[in-house]
């Protein structure tokens, strides 16, 4: 079985904050990709970035940062210095191969919102 | 701008009516996806085509179709409509068949059923 739990729905933060939305999943493969994906209140969804399960090394993208610990099963994400534009639900997303068939399952999203 | 299209924007229909959701997806991307995101159950993964062909099925309703067609835009069709079809629509496409490739969203369809 595969899970990826958003613990935290909603968050509220006042601009220039920092801010790290949690990201914990379950998988009993040892290959798999994790992803991180925004929704603007305009609706549609952006990729943000992916990683693979071999790959236990942060990436930072500006502002962004993401931090993966296989130990914790948990893919996280923090942005520095947040800003109003930084406005939106966030999704994590795990992908795995079981059986030969592949599957992409999201979390149910974190609710972000940057208050000036 | 992901280059995945979508149309229509919106969509506002009776129960019981059927109704075809368009997807082009990026120029050079062979798979489309569907997604269907509401309230309560999030993003749920309809279906999959990779050039042409069915890929991978999931939570899709009997009463739901799709097809990908030669020059690889996709329809989704709903049918018998009932309120709880009420949702957004996505559709995705990405370089290749495999999840591992991120997925690249449309804007996505709103279709409201009365």
């Amino acid at each position: 079985a595969q899970k990826v739990t958003q613990a935290q729905t909603e968050i509220s933060v006042v601009e220039k904050e920092d801010v790290t939305l949690d990201c914990v999943y379950e998988t009993r493969d040892t290959t798999y990709y994790l992803f991180w994906y925004k929704q603007p209140p305009s609706g549609e969804l952006v990729f943000l970035i992916r990683r693979n399960s071999f790959d236990e090394q942060n990436e930072i993208s500006g502002r962004y940062s993401w931090n993966f610990q296989k130990s914790t099963s948990s893919f996280n994400f923090t942005i520095t210095a947040s800003q109003v534009v930084d406005s939106a639900v966030y999704f994590c997303a795990l992908s795995e191969t079981q059986g030969g068939s592949e599957k992409l399952v999201f979390g149910k999203g974190t609710k972000l919102t940057v208050n000036p | 701008d992901s280059g995945v299209t979508q149309t229509p924007k919106h969509l506002i229909t009776a129960t019981g009516q059927r109704v075809t959701l368009r997807c082009s997806p990026r120029s050079g991307d062979l798979s489309v996806y569907w997604y269907q995101q509401s309230l309560d159950q999030g993003l749920q993964f309809l279906i999959q085509y990779y050039n042409g062909e069915e890929r991978a099925k999931g939570n899709i309703l009997e009463r739901f179709s799709a097809q990908q067609f030669p020059d690889l835009h996709s329809e989704l069709n709903l049918s018998s409509l009932e309120l709880g079809d009420s949702a957004l629509y996505f559709c995705a496409s990405s370089v290749d068949s495999s999840y591992n490739s991120p997925l690249h969203f449309g804007n996505g369809t709103r279709l409201t059923v009365t």
